[in-house]
């Protein structure tokens, strides 16, 4: 039962531009959600969140927006950086236990 | 601060054989997490432990795996026997109060 869903398995953008990453959640009683970075060989490390009451949460070059009635979450990078080039996840949280979606690879170019 | 350390960081052994991950969480944070991550799909939770006591272990496949985290620190999560299908990279997470959960760099196992 794959509540977290990341339909971009891979995303390419040019430096300096925006990077706009999707993730589709099921259940509605997850509390917050998390985006968390992965580069090869390394585990995932936190990135940003935002709790279900906000609709945004800004940290920097990143922001996060959350659309609770389309139950839909996004996150913004901008400008991109050649240091972006990862995998990020997409989690949600619910009774201590998080939910990871698929992972979408971003690739920023020269 | 250390992070979380795990060891082995690889680990190829033939199937029905015998496997062990351990992983030492961050000074203080009293919950551990055990995650499997296949190729290319998110971590899945495979046990959560408060201190000693494993809170969640429903997703943990009971017939082949076991785990345990003595004296609520250090964790050693075990396989046996191994299937092909276990290969994977085994992950282990530590959090405080605070929800953010930190990870280990994983344990990738490659069973033949």
């Amino acid at each position: 039962d794959q509540q977290v869903k990341q339909n971009s398995p891979s995303l390419s953008v040019q430096e300096g531009r925006i990077s706009i990453l999707n993730c589709d959640y099921t259940n509605s009683m997850f509390d917050y959600f998390l985006w968390y970075k992965k580069y090869p060989a390394e585990g995932p490390t936190f990135l940003i969140s935002i709790s279900s009451i906000k609709d945004k949460n800004e940290d920097g070059r990143f922001t996060v927006f959350l659309n609770k009635s389309a139950k839909h979450l996004s996150l913004h990078i901008v400008p991109s950086q050649p240091g972006d080039s990862a995998v990020y996840f997409c989690a949600a949280h619910r009774w201590g236990k998080l939910q990871f979606g698929a992972g979408t690879q971003v690739v920023v170019t020269p | 601060e250390a992070g979380v350390v795990q060891s082995p960081r690889y680990k190829i052994i033939e199937k029905k054989q015998p496997v062990a991950f351990w992983c030492n969480p961050i000074s203080g944070h009293n919950t551990l997490y055990w995650y499997r991550q296949n190729l290319g799909q998110g971590p899945e939770l495979l046990i959560r432990y408060e201190n000693e006591e494993a809170v969640d272990d429903s997703q943990l496949p009971k017939d082949r795996f076991s785990a345990e985290r003595l004296k609520g620190v250090d964790s050693t999560l075990k396989i046996q026997p191994a299937e092909l299908g276990d290969s994977a990279v085994y992950l282990c997470a530590s959090s405080s109060a605070r929800n953010e959960q930190f990870f280990g760099p994983g344990t990738r196992l490659t069973v033949l």
